[in-house]
């Protein structure tokens, strides 16, 4: 199986901060990756595939980059409807998410 | 836009089974996956299994083999999970979510059900 890891599993930042959230994988996805952004009591949300497509009508500041086993998502400027945890998941083989990363208020 | 709803929460005793269904609308049924992911309180996005309907296609995670079962239903656009067996841990928010590319089983997922809580309690 495919582990997935994510860095940090916390982040405190500000509005306006730009934020990198790191994903990780135990052997080589190609460019098969996801980011999700999840809220409390709602489903995931797609954001990002094929580690650095814009999912349609997600904003600009959201971006990702990558390859092989080594991601990163962006968030240009931090804006307050951004506070909430992201999952980043691999679809090279089968489907594995990772442990999320909780974006809260500084 | 395809919008899927799930049914409504379940409470289940150790031991038996519960069936989960989702209802697509709003695109083709059967050309797209259907999979099911479950989220344990407070814990991370956990993956199950995968049907494509008009492929026959089914997959299943290895940790659920055996207890979890997929189906579709075509007539109604909807598609179902059942789990059996059920102990403490299975005590989660259950969702469904379809693959963003047609006849494939491994890519992103674009559309989510609303998620469906099952609790297991004696």
């Amino acid at each position: 199986d495919i582990q997935m890891t994510q860095s940090p599993s916390t982040l405190s930042a500000s509005v306006g901060d730009r934020v990198n959230i790191t994903c990780r994988a135990s052997q080589s996805i190609r460019n098969w990756l996801a980011w999700y952004q999840q809220k409390p009591g709602k489903a995931p949300k797609l954001l990002i595939y094929h580690a650095s497509n814009l999912e349609s009508g997600v904003p600009l500041r959201f971006s990702g980059s990558g390859s092989g086993t080594e991601f990163t998502l962006t968030i240009s400027s931090l804006q307050p409807d951004d506070f909430a945890t992201y999952y980043c998941q691999q679809y090279d083989d089968y489907f594995g998410f990772g442990p999320g990363t909780k974006v809260d208020i500084k | 836009q395809v919008q899927l709803v799930q049914s409504g929460a379940e409470l289940k005793k150790p031991g038996s089974s519960v069936k989960v269904s989702c209802k697509a609308s709003g695109g083709t049924f059967g050309d797209y996956g259907l999979t099911w992911v479950r989220q344990a309180p407070g814990q991370a996005l956990e993956w199950m299994g995968v049907i494509i309907p008009d492929l026959g296609t089914i997959k299943y995670a290895q940790k659920f083999q055996g207890r979890v079962t997929i189906t579709a239903d075509g007539s109604t656009s909807t598609a179902y999970m059942d789990l059996s067996s059920l102990r403490f841990d299975d005590t989660a928010v259950y969702y469904c979510a379809r693959v963003g590319v047609a006849y494939s089983s491994s890519s992103y997922f674009d559309n989510w059900g609303q998620g469906t809580q099952v609790t297991v309690s004696s």
